[in-house]
């Protein structure tokens, strides 16, 4: 099993900051790794695919960084709509999993 | 339109049986794996399973292994997961996704691997309690 460390797991920003998310592994998984956005009541969205592929029509002020075992998600001008929680996924391996999500709030 | 619209989600009693369904609609759906995905209330995403594009293989989280079987009917572009023995930790919203390929061996590493989940639906909201 690929443990998955998530941080931070709250955020307070403001709109126009740049924020940054870590999702760290147990063991590399070379770049397999996407990272979701869930608005509440919501189902998750994909926004990025081998760790750094933007998903279509994500806005590219979303970016995603890492290979091996630290991977990084970065935010660089946070929009209103960009309040939500974001989870990391591992896909290299059975099991598969998630983060335990980073909730993005208003400061 | 691509769409995933799950159902069979009900108040089921502890030790309790379900069968959940997803049907897919605006992919070719036998092109793709297909997963099962949950969250608590309150909580997290938790993976649940994933079967290979024909069936042929099927993976499970530790916490469902030898309760939940997942199975696909392509003639029918559907998505199952049957649920057995449940527990009150198996409450949830279910989620079945599409994933953007299927599963694939990873030589150096012995192991295997997916693409990630590029369509989710609703869910449907299982709850087991007495």
């Amino acid at each position: 099993v690929i443990w998955m460390t998530q941080s931070p797991s709250l955020l307070s920003a403001s709109t126009g900051d740049r924020v940054t998310i870590s999702c760290r592994m147990s063991q590399g998984i070379s770049s397999y790794l996407a990272w979701y956005q869930q608005k509440p009541g919501k189902a998750p969205e994909l926004l990025i695919y081998a760790a750094s592929t933007l998903q279509s029509g994500v806005p590219s002020r979303f970016s995603g960084s890492g290979s091996g075992t630290d991977f990084t998600l970065t935010i660089s001008c946070l929009q209103s709509e960009d309040f939500a929680t974001y989870y990391c996924q591992q896909y290299y391996s059975f099991p598969q999993g998630f983060g335990g999500g980073t909730k993005v709030e208003i400061k | 339109e691509v769409q995933l619209v799950e159902s069979g989600g009900v108040v089921v009693q502890p030790g309790g049986s379900l069968r959940l369904s997803c049907a897919a609609s605006g992919f070719t759906f036998d092109d793709y794996a297909m997963h099962w995905v949950r969250q608590a209330p309150g909580k997290g995403l938790e993976w649940v399973s994933l079967i290979s594009w024909d069936g042929g293989s099927t993976y499970y989280a530790d916490s469902v292994k030898g309760r939940f079987t997942i199975s696909r009917d392509n003639s029918k572009n559907s998505l199952y997961l049957q649920m057995n023995s449940l527990r009150a930790e198996d409450t949830a919203l279910y989620y079945c996704a599409k994933d953007m390929g299927d599963i694939v061996v990873v030589p150096a590493a012995n192991t295997h691997r997916t693409y990630g989940m590029d369509v989710w639906g609703q869910g449907t909201t299982v709850t087991v309690s007495s």
